[in-house]
C-alpha cells in the first residue's frame, strides 16, 4: 500500500478556505485516494474519494494532479466544527484494507 | 445515520478481565470487517481483518490469542480482549466496507469503544 505524507497540523480561522496536501509518490495505477475526518472519541468518517482530476461534493473538493503523486483536500469556509484530524489514504481498488498515516490535525479558531 | 454500530461505547474493568466488543453492520451485510486500535494523539492502527465464516487475519505484531475475533454472521463481528491489562487500554474501532457500485467503496466506521483497564 502506498505511503502517504501529510502535515502534522494546520491552523485556520473561521470562514477561511483550508487546503491540506498529501504526498503519495508511490501511488499505483489502480490506487484510489480517499480522505477521512475524525473527531475526538469518534470513528473516522468518509469525506471524499477520487482517482484523478477534481472531485467535489457537498463538503469538500479533492484536487489530483495528472501525475497523481499528491492530492489536495480543500475545505471551503471552515467553521469551528471542522476542527478534527484529516487522514489521506491510498489503496488499490482490489482491497478494503486501510493503513492510516499520521493525519493532519486541523484547528479552526474563531 | 450510523451504518456501523459498535457496543459498548466505553468500558472500565479490572485487570485480568476479558472484554467483548461488538461491531454490527446496519442494513447491509459485511463479509469483511476491520478492527483498529488508537492510542491518544496517535493514528489508527489496523489490528486485524475479520472474515465471516473463517479465521481472522491479524497484522504483524498483534497477538491473536490476546485479541480474539469472531465473525459468525454477516452483520456481526466481535473482538474479545482476553485477560486485559492496563496496557490494553485504548480506543478500539471497527469498520466495514459497503459493497455495490464500483470497487474500493469507502468504509464506514463505528464510533469506537473506549476501554480502560484498572
Amino acid at each position: 500500500l502506498a505511503k502517504t505524507t501529510q502535515p502534522i497540523s494546520m491552523d485556520s480561522y473561521e470562514g477561511q478556505e483550508v487546503n491540506i496536501t498529501c504526498s503519495h509518490n508511490n501511488i499505483a495505477t489502480n490506487d484510489y485516494i480517499t480522505w477521512y475526518q475524525q473527531f475526538p472519541s469518534q470513528g473516522p468518517r468518509f469525506i471524499i474519494q477520487g482517482y484523478k482530476t477534481k472531485v467535489t461534493n457537498e463538503v469538500a473538493s479533492l484536487f489530483i494532479p495528472a501525475d497523481r503523486k499528491s492530492s489536495t483536500l480543500s475545505l471551503p469556509r471552515v467553521s469551528l466544527s471542522d476542527t478534527a484530524v484529516y487522514y489521506c489514504l491510498v489503496a488499490p481498488s482490489n482491497t478494503d484494507k486501510l493503513i492510516f498515516g499520521t493525519g493532519t490535525r486541523l484547528q479552526v479558531f474563531p | 445515520g450510523a451504518v456501523v454500530s459498535q457496543h459498548p461505547s466505553w468500558v472500565i474493568c479490572k485487570s485480568g478481565t476479558s472484554v467483548k466488543i461488538e461491531c454490527r453492520s446496519l442494513d447491509f451485510q459485511a463479509t469483511t470487517m476491520f478492527w483498529y486500535r488508537q492510542f491518544p494523539k496517535q493514528s489508527l492502527m489496523l489490528m486485524a481483518t475479520s472474515n465471516e465464516g473463517s479465521k481472522a487475519t491479524y497484522e504483524q505484531g498483534v497477538e491473536k490469542d490476546k485479541f480474539l475475533i469472531n465473525h459468525a454472521s454477516l452483520t456481526l463481528s466481535t473482538l474479545t480482549v482476553t485477560s486485559a491489562h492496563p496496557e490494553d487500554s485504548s480506543f478500539y474501532i471497527c469498520s466495514a466496507p459497503i459493497r455495490g457500485g464500483n470497487s474500493n467503496q469507502p468504509q464506514h466506521f463505528g464510533d469506537g469503544t473506549r476501554l480502560s483497564i484498572l
